[in-house]
């Protein structure tokens, strides 16, 4: 079974502060998502990553950064976080390859910021 | 601009009877759609799949019908139970990502 796991399942921070997310999943997958899901809107992608200090930007990629230094794990940065960050984070992983595979989720974040 | 619309954003469906839940989508360019199921607290889970070659696939109680001519998927529940109330996302396979619906609020009532 494919485990996706994401560090805090509720986070509360205040505008202006740094905040990491962190993404970790155990089946080797090349390919990891940062996504925001938000009502009226879906979810969103924020950045991808396809192999190790690889990283792409995604639909909304303003405001954040992300890190990926082991294959395992896949960060989401808030450099100064605002109010309209408020949100739901997912983070997903995949397969790599040219066919499409699979994502597969973890239970996301719930980050308020105040 | 939302390139992957789902304009219902719930629905409530009597158990036993049949769920029919709709995306429509602007890129012609979309060779890949699936939907996804997501649960309170959970992430979405991959639910059912289908390539733009073909116009239904179909797994067990779910089948999703396409219709490229039209821009049009969706995904039908036969029969409905309790256990498929839930968030229902479609997602159309880009580039190097998904593009997502807004979602569904699936009700199955009991």
């Amino acid at each position: 079974d494919v485990k996706v796991t994401q560090s805090s399942r509720y986070l509360v921070k205040r505008t202006g502060e740094k905040v990491f997310l962190e993404c970790v999943q155990d089946m080797d997958h090349e390919n990891m998502f940062w996504y925001r899901q938000d009502p009226g809107l879906g979810l969103r992608l924020i950045y991808f990553s396809y192999d190790v200090k690889m990283k792409e930007k995604g639909d909304i990629p303003e405001g954040y950064s992300v890190s990926r230094e082991k294959k395992e794990r896949f960060s989401l940065i808030l450099e100064s976080a605002s109010t309209n960050q408020t949100s739901m984070y997912l983070c997903a992983s995949s397969l790599g390859g040219t066919v499409y595979n699979e994502q597969f989720f973890g239970p996301g974040t719930r980050l308020t910021v105040l | 601009d939302q390139q992957v619309k789902q304009n219902s954003p719930s629905l409530s469906v009597q158990e036993g009877r049949i769920s029919i839940l709709n995306c429509d989508y602007t890129n012609s360019m979309f060779d890949y759609f699936l939907w996804y199921k997501k649960y309170p607290a959970e992430g979405p889970t991959f639910l059912i799949s289908i390539s733009s070659i073909k116009d239904k696939n179909e797994d067990g109680r779910f089948t999703v019908f396409l219709n490229k001519s039209a821009k049009h998927l969706s995904l039908h529940i036969v029969p409905s139970q309790p256990g498929d109330s839930a968030v229902y996302f479609c997602a159309a396979k880009g580039a190097n990502n998904l593009f997502f619906g807004t979602g569904t609020r699936l009700t199955v009532i009991p």
